[in-house]
């Protein structure tokens, strides 16, 4: 079945240096979702991407999508304390038959020294 | 606007025992999903429903099971558990299918526990 990959598992970075997350599907995906989930928190909802090769930026965060819609990235410029917690891609899982539901990426957990 | 509750937020159990959990989605949004989180296997997609009708089934065996009533609340039973099933459950609601472009709101979860 499809997969998605996230790597890496986990990103130590001192404060103030720059982050990046990756994620790659087996498959191709007609969107990608990132959400970031503090520790002992909940997973929220952090932006959504469309098109192929398309880039959106929130403050400090940069997302992109690949031109093949088969990966993802997700940069944070200048860590800040705020920005731990775990980062999880997520895209339309198809077995065939349509879409089957959310696969999720097992997450980067950004750990960050002051 | 409320967000996602969930009920309970903590559970024991023990094995061969049966579980019930309860997801009430934002006001407006008609489709639930529910994940399992552990730390080993990640955030696993269960189903979701949306008007009443499973329309997604994940990778899990038939003792996960769920409904949804009119009012989009959901429920998810666990029958006959097992050690492997302690978990984070987390439900999410959105507007619309989740796989269909729609955000993800989650609720902070019911963290069960089997001995």
């Amino acid at each position: 079945g499809q997969q998605v990959m996230q790597i890496p598992q986990y990103q130590h970075v001192q404060e103030g240096e720059d982050f990046t997350t990756y994620c790659n599907s087996s498959t191709t995906l007609s969107n990608i979702q990132w959400y970031k989930q503090r520790p002992g928190g909940h997973p929220v909802f952090l932006i959504q991407l469309v098109k192929s090769g398309e880039v959106k930026k929130q403050k400090r965060l940069t997302f992109q999508f690949g031109e093949a819609k088969k990966n993802s990235s997700l940069h944070i410029t200048a860590t800040q304390t705020t920005d731990v917690g775990t980062y999880f891609c997520a895209g339309p899982q198809d077995s065939g038959g349509g879409a089957d539901g959310l696969t999720f990426g097992k997450g980067t957990h950004l750990i960050i020294q002051p | 606007k409320a967000g996602v509750t969930q009920t309970p937020r903590y559970l024991i159990k023990t094995r061969g025992q049966q579980v019930t959990l309860s997801c009430s989605p934002i006001s407006g949004h008609r489709s639930v999903s529910w994940y399992q989180q552990t730390p080993g296997q990640g955030l696993q997609f269960l189903f979701e429903y949306f008007s009443e009708t499973q329309r997604n089934k994940g990778n899990f065996p038939g003792r996960f099971s769920g409904r949804q009533f009119s009012n989009s609340r959901s429920e998810m039973n666990v029958s006959t558990l097992e050690l492997g099933d302690s978990a984070l459950y987390l439900c999410a609601s959105s507007l619309g299918l989740a796989v269909s472009y729609n955000e993800q709101f989650f609720g902070p979860g019911t963290r069960l526990t089997v001995l």
